[in-house]
């Protein structure tokens, strides 16, 4: 099954820039890399997908290497309503969408 | 959560007793999954449907069955539950990215 690794856990501070980096040593050729948000009592929610290079929305940018073997999620600028739990994945090619256990991101003010 | 609808949203089972947490689509996506979360936890693939009529197990499927009768709807049956399968479900389904619901309560005493 396809994993990833992420860190368990950051903190950071309202305004600041966070980067969480996680790295998929297996990614198979047809993968998309997948950021999803999850607050408490809900269900996770889409932020951001690429499949290598550079991609940017509203909300965040992602960073995935050559090698595709890890990405980045950017987020400029958090504030309180970014605490929330992040998690990368595969998505789209032939492997299950298997999630990590994700990075619990903790914004302070 | 646009389109994938899950029932029931809560519930309370005894020892031994069995349930089906139904969920369905409209967004005509041949991929659909059932999860598992518990507390504090990341989320954990039971199972999975890549179209209609065909099923496979992820990562926790012991305990667990699913039926996939037709593209919209994917079921998750418990035969005789048990406390340890005390968690939030949610189901989802994918298309250019995955789409979550709301997610069942499932508490077995």
């Amino acid at each position: 099954l396809a994993k990833t690794t992420q860190p368990i856990s950051m903190d950071s501070y309202e305004g600041q820039e966070v980067n969480i980096t996680c790295s998929h040593n297996n990614i198979a050729t047809n993968d998309y890399i997948t950021w999803y948000q999850q607050f408490p009592s809900q269900g996770p929610r889409f932020i951001i997908q690429g499949y290598k290079t550079k991609v940017t929305n509203e909300v965040a940018s992602l960073f995935i290497p050559a090698d595709r073997k890890s990405s980045t999620l950017s987020l400029p600028r958090v504030s309180l309503s970014d605490t929330a739990v992040y998690y990368c994945l595969f998505s789209g090619g032939y492997n299950k969408l298997i999630f990590g256990a994700g990075t619990r991101l903790a914004v302070h003010p | 959560n646009a389109g994938v609808t899950q029932t029931p949203k809560f519930q309370v089972l005894k020892t031994g007793q069995s349930m089906t947490l139904q969920c369905a689509q409209d967004m005509n996506h041949n991929s659909m999954y059932w999860y598992r979360q518990d507390p504090g936890m990341g989320l954990r693939l039971i199972y999975y449907s890549a179209s209609e009529g065909t099923t496979d197990k992820g990562e926790v499927p012991n305990g667990y069955n699913v039926s996939r009768l037709n593209k919209r709807e994917f079921s998750l049956r418990l035969e005789s539950a048990a406390p340890s399968q005390t968690s939030v479900y949610f189901c989802a389904s994918e298309g250019n990215t995955i789409y979550f619901g709301e997610g069942s309560w499932l508490t077995v005493v």
